[in-house]
């Protein structure tokens, strides 16, 4: 079957920074995306991988490894409105996107 | 970027009425949109793929005689929940994408309550 993982929830301190690990296994494999979602809104875009590497953007950074299944968003220099979930999602073979269920973060001053 | 707008916003109906929510790309032509629903707590759920002027096609578990879903333009799909039961209340979202980057943006959400 197809399946990505992450962690439920996670806290971090204002200021700070944290990454959020996301794997999975799916039927073919065309990106890796990172959403990011406050209660009670639709989500938002973060960033796209398909090569293995690092993207940085910002204060956000995303890591891809293919041979690995595995990815991580990467958001330093913390701040309260950083409170959200964060949601990993995988592009199928059919293009389909595959969501995990989400990290949600909190962040304490 | 690209903007997809969804309408209402919000609403509250009688259990037993139906509700239509429309999606639109404002500034993009989308050939296929998306429509999801997301519980409390819960991560997006795909209900169906939208196709303009070809029938829409339903994940495994979901009615399509109860979500009824039209694609007429390249810039407009709609659902419509009939005959609503409160364990329809949700969060519906839908997004459309693009060619490149694969990237799908989402509308707002419609919150939909049944009473």
């Amino acid at each position: 079957g197809q399946n990505i993982d992450q962690p439920t929830e996670m806290t971090a301190t204002e200021g700070a920074i944290v990454q959020i690990n996301c794997t999975y296994q799916t039927s073919g494999f065309n990106g890796l995306f990172w959403y990011q979602q406050h209660a009670g809104e639709a989500p938002t875009f973060l960033s796209y991988n398909v090569l293995d590497g690092l993207e940085e953007k910002g204060r956000f950074s995303s890591f891809l490894s293919r041979s690995k299944g595995y990815s991580y968003l990467l958001l330093k220099e913390l701040q309260m409105k950083d409170s959200a979930s964060y949601l990993c999602a995988v592009l199928a073979s059919n293009y389909q996107l595959i969501w995990g269920a989400g990290t949600k973060l909190i962040i304490k001053p | 970027g690209a903007v997809v707008s969804q309408h209402p916003s919000w609403v509250i109906c009688k259990s037993g009425t139906s509700v239509k929510i429309e999606c639109r790309s404002l500034d993009f032509q989308a050939t296929t949109m998306f429509w999801y629903r997301q519980f409390p707590k819960q991560s997006l759920m795909l209900m169906a793929t939208s196709n303009e002027g070809s029938k829409a096609t339903y994940e495994q578990g979901v009615e399509k005689d109860k979500f009824l879903i039209n694609h007429a333009s390249l810039t407009l799909s709609t659902l419509t929940v009939t005959s609503a039961h409160p364990e329809d209340s949700s969060f519906y979202i839908c997004s459309a994408h693009l060619s490149e980057p694969y990237e799908q943006y989402f509308g707002p959400g419609t919150r939909l309550t049944v009473t």
